[in-house]
Protein backbone atom coordinates (compact mmCIF):
# COMPACT_ATOMS: atom_id res chain seq x y z
CA UNK A 1 0.00 0.00 0.00
CA UNK A 2 1.02 3.39 -0.60
CA UNK A 3 1.93 5.44 2.37
CA UNK A 4 3.98 8.26 3.51
CA UNK A 5 6.83 8.13 6.11
CA UNK A 6 8.74 10.72 8.09
CA UNK A 7 11.86 9.94 10.31
CA UNK A 8 13.06 10.65 12.98
CA UNK A 9 9.95 10.28 15.38
CA UNK A 10 11.25 12.22 17.73
CA UNK A 11 14.15 14.49 17.85
CA UNK A 12 16.01 16.26 20.85
CA UNK A 13 18.83 18.65 19.11
CA UNK A 14 20.29 21.75 20.85
CA UNK A 15 20.25 25.73 19.94
CA UNK A 16 22.14 26.77 16.75
CA UNK A 17 22.47 22.91 15.14
CA UNK A 18 21.47 21.90 11.80
CA UNK A 19 18.77 19.29 11.74
CA UNK A 20 16.74 17.58 8.63
CA UNK A 21 13.40 16.06 9.22
CA UNK A 22 12.89 13.27 6.59
CA UNK A 23 9.37 12.68 4.57
CA UNK A 24 9.43 10.02 2.15
CA UNK A 25 6.19 9.28 -0.23
CA UNK A 26 5.26 6.33 -2.40
CA UNK A 27 1.87 7.82 -3.75
CA UNK A 28 3.67 9.59 -6.55
CA UNK A 29 2.16 12.46 -5.56
CA UNK A 30 3.38 15.86 -7.02
CA UNK A 31 2.50 17.92 -4.47
CA UNK A 32 4.37 17.74 -0.88
CA UNK A 33 4.01 20.19 2.26
CA UNK A 34 5.72 20.81 5.37
CA UNK A 35 3.46 21.72 8.73
CA UNK A 36 3.98 22.82 12.12
CA UNK A 37 1.79 21.90 14.90
CA UNK A 38 1.52 24.29 17.62
CA UNK A 39 -1.12 24.59 20.68
CA UNK A 40 -3.23 27.94 19.69
CA UNK A 41 -1.65 27.60 16.15
CA UNK A 42 -3.18 24.92 14.75
CA UNK A 43 -1.42 23.63 11.19
CA UNK A 44 0.57 26.04 9.71
CA UNK A 45 2.14 25.59 6.09
CA UNK A 46 5.88 26.12 6.08
CA UNK A 47 7.06 24.83 2.47
CA UNK A 48 5.38 23.03 -0.22
CA UNK A 49 6.67 21.45 -3.56
CA UNK A 50 5.11 20.83 -6.90
CA UNK A 51 6.98 18.87 -8.13
CA UNK A 52 10.94 17.86 -9.09
CA UNK A 53 13.60 20.98 -8.24
CA UNK A 54 10.02 23.30 -7.34
CA UNK A 55 9.72 24.76 -3.86
CA UNK A 56 7.95 27.51 -2.16
CA UNK A 57 7.53 29.27 1.09
CA UNK A 58 4.40 29.05 3.01
CA UNK A 59 3.64 31.53 5.53
CA UNK A 60 6.25 30.13 8.65
CA UNK A 61 9.28 29.70 6.55
CA UNK A 62 12.00 31.58 8.43
CA UNK A 63 14.75 29.79 9.69
CA UNK A 64 13.79 26.73 7.15
CA UNK A 65 14.43 25.21 3.69
CA UNK A 66 13.36 22.45 1.91
CA UNK A 67 14.97 21.12 -1.54
CA UNK A 68 13.17 17.92 -3.90
CA UNK A 69 15.56 16.45 -5.74
CA UNK A 70 12.76 13.31 -6.80
CA UNK A 71 9.39 12.60 -6.58
CA UNK A 72 9.23 10.69 -3.60
CA UNK A 73 11.54 13.07 -1.04
CA UNK A 74 10.71 16.17 0.23
CA UNK A 75 13.62 16.93 2.98
CA UNK A 76 12.88 19.92 6.01
CA UNK A 77 16.14 21.25 7.47
CA UNK A 78 16.22 23.84 10.23
CA UNK A 79 19.47 26.05 9.42
CA UNK A 80 20.12 26.85 13.11
CA UNK A 81 17.57 25.44 15.58
CA UNK A 82 16.24 27.97 17.72
CA UNK A 83 13.99 27.22 20.76
CA UNK A 84 10.56 28.67 18.93
CA UNK A 85 11.01 25.66 16.44
CA UNK A 86 9.90 23.06 19.46
CA UNK A 87 7.05 21.94 17.64
CA UNK A 88 5.56 19.01 15.59
CA UNK A 89 6.00 18.77 11.85
CA UNK A 90 4.15 17.06 9.59
CA UNK A 91 4.75 16.04 6.26
CA UNK A 92 1.74 15.83 3.43
CA UNK A 93 1.38 15.01 -0.19
CA UNK A 94 -1.34 15.17 -2.19
CA UNK A 95 -1.97 14.66 -6.43
CA UNK A 96 -1.05 17.70 -9.18
CA UNK A 97 -2.24 21.27 -9.01
CA UNK A 98 -5.95 22.12 -10.82
CA UNK A 99 -8.32 20.25 -9.04
CA UNK A 100 -9.31 19.97 -5.37
CA UNK A 101 -7.43 16.90 -3.78
CA UNK A 102 -7.27 16.11 -0.27
CA UNK A 103 -4.01 15.81 1.35
CA UNK A 104 -2.60 12.80 3.08
CA UNK A 105 -0.27 13.31 6.07
CA UNK A 106 2.64 11.49 7.67
CA UNK A 107 2.79 10.29 11.16
CA UNK A 108 5.08 13.41 12.42
CA UNK A 109 8.08 14.18 13.65
CA UNK A 110 8.10 15.68 17.31
CA UNK A 111 11.24 18.28 17.82
CA UNK A 112 12.65 19.28 20.56
CA UNK A 113 15.21 22.29 20.49
CA UNK A 114 17.25 22.65 24.04
CA UNK B 1 -6.71 36.66 3.92
CA UNK B 2 -8.57 33.17 4.45
CA UNK B 3 -9.76 32.00 8.28
CA UNK B 4 -11.22 29.07 9.67
CA UNK B 5 -12.27 29.02 13.24
CA UNK B 6 -13.47 25.57 14.83
CA UNK B 7 -15.68 25.56 18.01
CA UNK B 8 -16.27 24.43 20.10
CA UNK B 9 -12.40 23.92 20.98
CA UNK B 10 -13.35 20.61 23.32
CA UNK B 11 -16.56 18.80 23.43
CA UNK B 12 -17.73 16.06 25.82
CA UNK B 13 -19.79 13.75 25.18
CA UNK B 14 -21.55 10.19 26.49
CA UNK B 15 -21.61 7.24 24.49
CA UNK B 16 -24.88 7.89 22.03
CA UNK B 17 -25.36 11.36 22.80
CA UNK B 18 -25.12 13.49 19.24
CA UNK B 19 -23.79 16.79 18.44
CA UNK B 20 -22.38 18.92 15.94
CA UNK B 21 -18.63 20.32 15.29
CA UNK B 22 -19.00 23.91 13.84
CA UNK B 23 -16.88 25.48 11.18
CA UNK B 24 -16.81 28.75 9.77
CA UNK B 25 -14.82 30.33 7.37
CA UNK B 26 -13.85 33.05 5.43
CA UNK B 27 -11.99 32.64 1.96
CA UNK B 28 -12.01 34.47 -1.42
CA UNK B 29 -13.97 31.90 -3.41
CA UNK B 30 -14.06 28.51 -2.08
CA UNK B 31 -12.40 25.64 -3.72
CA UNK B 32 -13.27 22.84 -1.04
CA UNK B 33 -13.71 22.42 2.13
CA UNK B 34 -12.17 19.50 4.51
CA UNK B 35 -12.76 17.55 7.07
CA UNK B 36 -9.77 15.70 9.08
CA UNK B 37 -9.78 13.42 12.28
CA UNK B 38 -6.64 13.40 14.25
CA UNK B 39 -5.87 10.76 17.00
CA UNK B 40 -2.88 11.64 19.83
CA UNK B 41 0.60 10.94 18.35
CA UNK B 42 -0.92 10.60 14.49
CA UNK B 43 -1.04 12.86 11.75
CA UNK B 44 -4.36 13.99 10.35
CA UNK B 45 -6.88 11.51 8.41
CA UNK B 46 -8.86 12.92 5.68
CA UNK B 47 -12.49 12.22 5.83
CA UNK B 48 -14.59 14.39 3.51
CA UNK B 49 -13.96 17.04 0.99
CA UNK B 50 -17.36 19.69 0.43
CA UNK B 51 -17.32 21.66 -2.58
CA UNK B 52 -20.35 23.38 -2.80
CA UNK B 53 -23.43 24.79 -0.04
CA UNK B 54 -25.92 22.13 0.27
CA UNK B 55 -23.41 19.50 0.05
CA UNK B 56 -23.71 16.88 2.61
CA UNK B 57 -21.23 13.76 2.65
CA UNK B 58 -21.71 10.82 5.31
CA UNK B 59 -19.55 8.30 6.70
CA UNK B 60 -20.29 6.12 9.74
CA UNK B 61 -21.80 7.96 12.41
CA UNK B 62 -20.07 11.29 10.66
CA UNK B 63 -22.20 13.51 8.63
CA UNK B 64 -20.55 16.72 6.96
CA UNK B 65 -22.95 19.81 5.61
CA UNK B 66 -21.73 23.17 3.76
CA UNK B 67 -23.43 26.36 3.49
CA UNK B 68 -21.78 29.77 2.46
CA UNK B 69 -19.75 30.57 5.63
CA UNK B 70 -19.64 27.72 7.65
CA UNK B 71 -19.85 23.51 7.68
CA UNK B 72 -21.08 21.11 10.48
CA UNK B 73 -19.66 17.76 11.26
CA UNK B 74 -22.63 15.93 12.83
CA UNK B 75 -21.64 12.84 15.00
CA UNK B 76 -24.65 10.51 15.58
CA UNK B 77 -24.95 8.26 18.44
CA UNK B 78 -21.28 8.22 19.00
CA UNK B 79 -19.01 5.84 20.33
CA UNK B 80 -15.86 5.87 22.70
CA UNK B 81 -13.59 5.06 19.43
CA UNK B 82 -14.84 8.27 17.76
CA UNK B 83 -12.38 10.78 20.50
CA UNK B 84 -10.21 12.35 18.73
CA UNK B 85 -9.84 15.96 17.61
CA UNK B 86 -11.57 17.12 14.39
CA UNK B 87 -9.79 19.65 11.86
CA UNK B 88 -11.32 21.51 9.48
CA UNK B 89 -9.52 22.86 6.34
CA UNK B 90 -10.40 25.07 3.50
CA UNK B 91 -8.88 25.34 0.31
CA UNK B 92 -9.33 29.09 -1.97
CA UNK B 93 -10.23 29.23 -5.29
CA UNK B 94 -6.83 31.48 -5.84
CA UNK B 95 -4.72 29.03 -3.68
CA UNK B 96 -1.30 28.18 -5.43
CA UNK B 97 -1.68 24.20 -5.67
CA UNK B 98 -3.55 22.15 -2.88
CA UNK B 99 -2.61 25.01 -0.01
CA UNK B 100 -4.99 24.68 2.92
CA UNK B 101 -5.84 27.02 5.66
CA UNK B 102 -6.81 24.94 8.65
CA UNK B 103 -8.78 26.02 12.19
CA UNK B 104 -7.55 25.16 15.21
CA UNK B 105 -9.51 21.97 15.76
CA UNK B 106 -12.13 20.83 18.12
CA UNK B 107 -11.28 17.59 20.57
CA UNK B 108 -13.87 15.53 21.32
CA UNK B 109 -13.68 12.88 23.98
CA UNK B 110 -16.87 10.37 24.23
CA UNK B 111 -17.00 8.12 27.65
CA UNK B 112 -18.63 4.94 27.37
Amino acid sequence: DAEITQSPRHKITETGRQVTLACHQTWNHNNMFWYRQDLGHGLRLIHYSYGVQDTNKGEVSDGYSVSRSNTEDLPLTLESAASSQTSVYFCASSRGAGATYEQYFGPGTRLTVT
Amino acid sequence: EDQVTQSPEALRLQEGESSSLNCSYTVSGLRGLFWYRQDPGKGPEFLFTLYSAGEEKEKERLKATLTKKESFLHITAPKPEDSATYLCAVQALKAAGNKLTFGGGTRVLVKP
